[in-house]
């Protein structure tokens, strides 16, 4: 079974500057997609950003980049120009492609992320 | 836009109660899933559905049962509630297969159980 970590319960960051949120996983399959959902305080989860595991280019959706390594399972959010909107729960997530799994995700523990003006 | 939405935000129920907490999709999608959401745990994946009246366990299905009649609406039935049940339960919803890979959620359900 595959298994998703982030090592960091709460980051903290300054308006306007840079953070980056870890997340490392654990699988035997080759091909997969892997995910960064941020779920604002009291409002719904949405999808921030999707990387598909044969791609070796990294995704990048406007401040929001990843930094993939297949080879080491890591994958990093990194958020650019922080802003008081992006402060919220992010949790990584993988998405196997084979059987019946393909339909479901794996979550991390998510990571509380702080944005201080 | 694609809208997901639960039956209601906030319930108490006392223990041993028979509970539903429902989930409608508005999108046609095929699949529709239930997560329980705990701090330090992130989101169980509880049952999902990939077509009317299928169901699979996920990882923690044990005092969780559902129903799926209809292609928009999926239930999480409680049949017999304990205090370890209590949680954010979240539904999603996706499109068949892989071509829509993504999951939309509904705004949760803050379920206490006294």
């Amino acid at each position: 079974a595959q298994t998703v970590t982030q090592s960091q319960p709460e980051m903290s960051v300054q308006e306007a500057e840079t953070v980056t949120l870890s997340c490392t996983y654990d699988t035997s399959e080759s091909d997969y997609y892997l995910f960064w959902y941020k779920q604002p305080p009291s409002r719904q989860m949405i999808l921030v950003i999707r990387q598909e595991a044969y791609k070796q280019q990294n995704a990048t959706e406007n401040r929001f980049s990843v930094n993939f390594q297949k080879a080491a399972k890591s994958f990093s959010l990194k958020i650019s120009d922080s802003q008081l909107g992006d402060a919220a729960m992010y949790f990584c997530a993988y998405r196997s492609l084979l059987g019946r799994s393909n339909y479901k995700l794996t979550f991390g523990k998510g990571t509380l992320l702080t944005v201080n003006p | 836009d694609v809208k997901v939405t639960q039956s209601s935000r906030y319930l108490v129920k006392r223990t041993g109660e028979k509970v539903f907490l429902e989930c409608v999709q508005d999108m046609d999608h095929e699949n529709m899933f239930w997560y329980r959401q705990d701090p330090g745990l992130g989101l169980r994946l509880i049952y999902f559905s990939y077509d009317v009246k299928m169901k699979e366990k996920g990882d923690i299905p044990e005092g969780y049962s559902v129903s799926r009649e209809k292609k928009e609406r999926f239930s999480l039935i409680l049949e017999s509630a304990s205090t370890n049940q209590t949680s954010m339960y979240l539904c999603a919803s996706s499109g068949p297969g892989q071509a829509h890979y993504e999951q939309y959620f509904g705004p949760g359900t803050r379920l206490t159980v006294t």
